[in-house]
């Protein structure tokens, strides 16, 4: 089982629509959580972090779920500047610094 | 500020060849790390620093691969000999000690072709 699993997609979602897709990790020791946006041949980006409680950043919503060990990332009123791939992103528990990477979900919000 | 700064942004090269990947960290920044991207296996960590000094290598892929950093401006990441198995976008990212963040900063990568 990898580390970090998500759907690779594409998910093809119409421009205005509601979007969401999860991460799960293996590891429940884990206690920090990200999501970072990579656009076509570019760097990952950090969008936000994911807190307990969850969190909001505009359109964006992140939710963690400990127990059930997922992340979750809604995206309202999707803009075709979203279209990008999502990496679920979380802590390597027994390191302060390293991070495990999901392989990613490819968004493609068409008009 | 600059940002995390890689070069060469692409590299075309012949099996066999030495490639020499270069990084220069946001300063201030006392995390490194290398990672390489391709579409099968996604992001790897292969190296990463903590104040100059290598912290852990165990994804470096084998012998052929080595990192070093002289000093907190500057790391490279050497094939030699490359591969065309090697072909991939190289990733350098730095992250600072505030805050207790963990949020790394990429360079715009240098992708990496062996012939």
């Amino acid at each position: 089982r990898k580390e970090v699993e998500q759907d690779p997609g594409p998910f093809n979602v119409p421009e205005g629509a509601t979007v969401a897709f999860n991460c799960t990790y293996s590891n429940s020791a884990s206690q920090s959580f990200f999501w970072y946006r990579q656009d076509c041949r570019k760097e990952p980006k950090l969008l936000m972090s994911v807190y307990s409680s969850g969190n909001e950043d505009g359109r964006f919503t992140a939710q963690l779920n400990r127990a059930s060990q997922y992340i979750s990332l809604l995206i309202r009123d999707s803009k075709l500047s979203d279209s990008a791939t999502y990496l679920c992103v979380v802590n390597a528990p027994n390191s302060n610094y390293q991070l495990i990477w999901g392989a990613g979900t490819k968004l493609i919000i068409k008009p | 500020d600059a940002g995390v700064i890689q070069s060469p942004r692409h590299e075309v090269t012949e099996m066999g060849q030495e490639v020499t990947l270069r990084c220069k960290p946001i300063s201030g920044h006392d995390y490194l790390f290398w990672y390489r991207q391709t579409m099968m296996r996604g992001l790897e960590l292969l190296i990463y620093f903590n104040n100059n000094v290598p912290i852990d290598d165990s994804g470096m892929p084998e012998d052929r691969f080595s990192a070093k950093m002289p000093n907190a401006s500057f790391s490279t990441l050497k094939i030699q000999p490359s591969e065309p198995r090697d072909s991939a976008v190289y990733f350098c990212a730095s992250r600072g000690l505030g805050g207790g963040s963990y949020e790394q900063y990429f360079g715009p990568g240098t992708r990496l072709t062996v012939t």
